[in-house]
C-alpha cells in the first residue's frame, strides 16, 4: 500500500496568511494526488485534483503543485473560512489512501 | 441539486452484520464510479470500498477484504456496502462518494452526509 505522510499534523495562522501543507507519497504517484477540506460535522469537500486542477467552485487562493512523491497545497491568503482539516489522498493504486490531516487552526 | 443520502447506520454487537444504502439523486448514476469512504470518532479519513460506474470491478480496502461487499443497482440509483463479521475497529461514520470518473476511482466530489456504525456488546 503507499502511504501518504502529510506535514506539520497542525499549523496555526493568521487571516491574511500564506499557508502551505505537504504530502508525501512512499512511492512515485506521478500527480494522482487529491487535496480535500473538512471542517467540523462536516463531509469532506474536494480541493485539488490531478495535483494541481482546481475543482469547480473552489476560490484560486486554494493551489497545488507536485509530481512524483512530493505535492503542496497552498492558501494564498487564507481567510476565516478556511480554518479547517485538509487530507491528501492518491489515486494512483487501490486501496487508495490518506494523509493523516493537516488541522489549520487560529493563532 | 446533486445528493447523496447514507442511511442504514445502527449500533451491532460485534460479528453482526449491516447493510448501508446511498441513494443518488441529480446525476447519471451509472456514468460515475462509487466509493465508502470511513472516519473513525475524532482520526483520519480511510478509503473503505470503490465500484465503477458499470459495478462490473470492485476494490476493497485490505481491512474489509472478505467482510464487505460493495454493490450497486442502476435501475434503483443507489449504492451498497454490506459488512459482515463486524469488528469494534469498524466503529465509524460512513461517507458514501461520487468520483468524478466512470472507469476508475480518481477524486470524490460529491460527498454524502454520513452514517454512523458503532459496533459494540
Amino acid at each position: 500500500d503507499i502511504q501518504m505522510t502529510q506535514s506539520p499534523p497542525s499549523l496555526s495562522a493568521s487571516v491574511g496568511d500564506r499557508v502551505t501543507i505537504t504530502c508525501r507519497a512512499s512511492q512515485t504517484i506521478n500527480t494522482f494526488l487529491n487535496w480535500y477540506q473538512q471542517k467540523p460535522g462536516r463531509a469532506p469537500k474536494l480541493l485539488i485534483y490531478a495535483a494541481s486542477s482546481l475543482q469547480s467552485g473552489v476560490p484560486s487562493r486554494f493551489s497545488g503543485s507536485g509530481s512524483g512523491t512530493d505535492f503542496t497545497l497552498t492558501i494564498s491568503s487564507l481567510q476565516p473560512e478556511d480554518f479547517a482539516t485538509y487530507y491528501c489522498q492518491q489515486s494512483y493504486s487501490t486501496p487508495r489512501t490518506f494523509g493523516q490531516g493537516t488541522k489549520v487552526e487560529v493563532e | 441539486e446533486v445528493q447523496l443520502l447514507a442511511s442504514g447506520g445502527g449500533l451491532v454487537q460485534p460479528g453482526g452484520s449491516l447493510r448501508l444504502s446511498c441513494a443518488a439523486s441529480g446525476f447519471t448514476f451509472r456514468n460515475y464510479a462509487m466509493s465508502w469512504v470511513r472516519q473513525a470518532p475524532g482520526k483520519g479519513l480511510e478509503w473503505v470500498s470503490g465500484t465503477t460506474g458499470g459495478g462490473t470491478r470492485t476494490y476493497y480496502a485490505d481491512s474489509v477484504k472478505g467482510r464487505f461487499t460493495i454493490s450497486r443497482d442502476n435501475s434503483k440509483n443507489t449504492l451498497y456496502l454490506q459488512m459482515n463479521s463486524l469488528r469494534a475497529e469498524d466503529t465509524a461514520l460512513y461517507y458514501c462518494a461520487k468520483d468524478v470518473e466512470e472507469a476508475a476511482l480518481m477524486a470524490f466530489d460529491i460527498w454524502g452526509q454520513g452514517t454512523m456504525v458503532t459496533v459494540s456488546s
